[in-house]
């Protein structure tokens, strides 16, 4: 597609509901990363995918976090079991292959428009 | 882990007038990005700097990637009222777009 498309827009949620986010990258894009945006906050990294590689999942603040990728494209992100203070927006990225070549544009993160999580 | 601290916090500036902010890192990046980020939106990206001392212009914005890798400016000259809006810095230090992200700063332009 043009841009980085996710959905829900907006999700609200009871307190220990399970949630699921989609991501659909930029066609062409192998990298994909998710990040969490709380209120009045930076981005805060949760997972990466790239090409067949094993993702680094570093950034997941729980175990109640996962994210898989099908087929190389699309990624969902599921929060197990939602607690408060999950809320937030939740953004998904895509960039380029990695070329090894500076200026290729492998570290320019494309954003989605965010999915806004409240959790009540 | 990497950290980045974004300065100032929030600007409230007159139209026409120039801008500047920057970031520090506790250690070093191979890339300095520049977003900006629209509310409802997702961050834009305005400029990417590679290389050690590397200044590069887009339009109205300047940035920079200092010589230390450890720190980079954006100006923003002769703002205008659609400059509003949270710009962020990022870096990233490892061969992969993992980007670390400073805390922003949120730009208010009066009339």
């Amino acid at each position: 597609g043009a841009g980085v498309s996710q959905s829900p827009s907006n999700k609200v949620t009871e307190k220990g509901k399970d949630v699921e986010l989609r991501c659909d990258p930029i066609s062409g894009h192998t990298a994909l990363y998710w990040y969490r945006q709380s209120l009045g906050q930076g981005l805060e990294f949760l997972i990466y995918f790239q090409g067949n590689s094993a993702p680094d999942k570093s950034g997941l603040p729980s175990d109640r976090f996962s994210a898989e990728r099908t087929g190389g494209s699309v990624s969902t992100l599921t929060i197990q079991r939602t607690q408060q203070e999950d809320s937030a927006v939740y953004l998904c990225a895509s960039s380029l292959p990695l070329g090894g070549q500076r200026g290729s544009g492998a570290n320019v993160l494309t954003f989605g428009a965010g999915s806004r999580l409240t959790v009540l | 882990g990497q950290q980045l601290n974004q300065s100032p916090q929030s600007m409230f500036i007159q139209e026409g007038e120039d801008v500047s902010m920057n970031c520090t890192s506790s250690s070093i990046f191979n890339t300095w990005l520049w977003y900006k980020q629209d509310p409802g939106e997702g961050p834009v990206l305005l400029i990417a700097l590679y290389k050690a001392g590397e200044l590069t212009s887009n339009g109205r914005l300047t940035a920079q990637f200092g010589i230390t890798r450890k720190d980079s400016f954006l100006n923003i000259s002769a703002s205008i009222p659609s400059d509003v809006g949270i710009y962020f810095c990022a870096g990233s230090g490892t061969s992969y777009g993992k980007l670390t992200f400073g805390q922003g700063t949120i730009l208010t332009v009066h009339p």
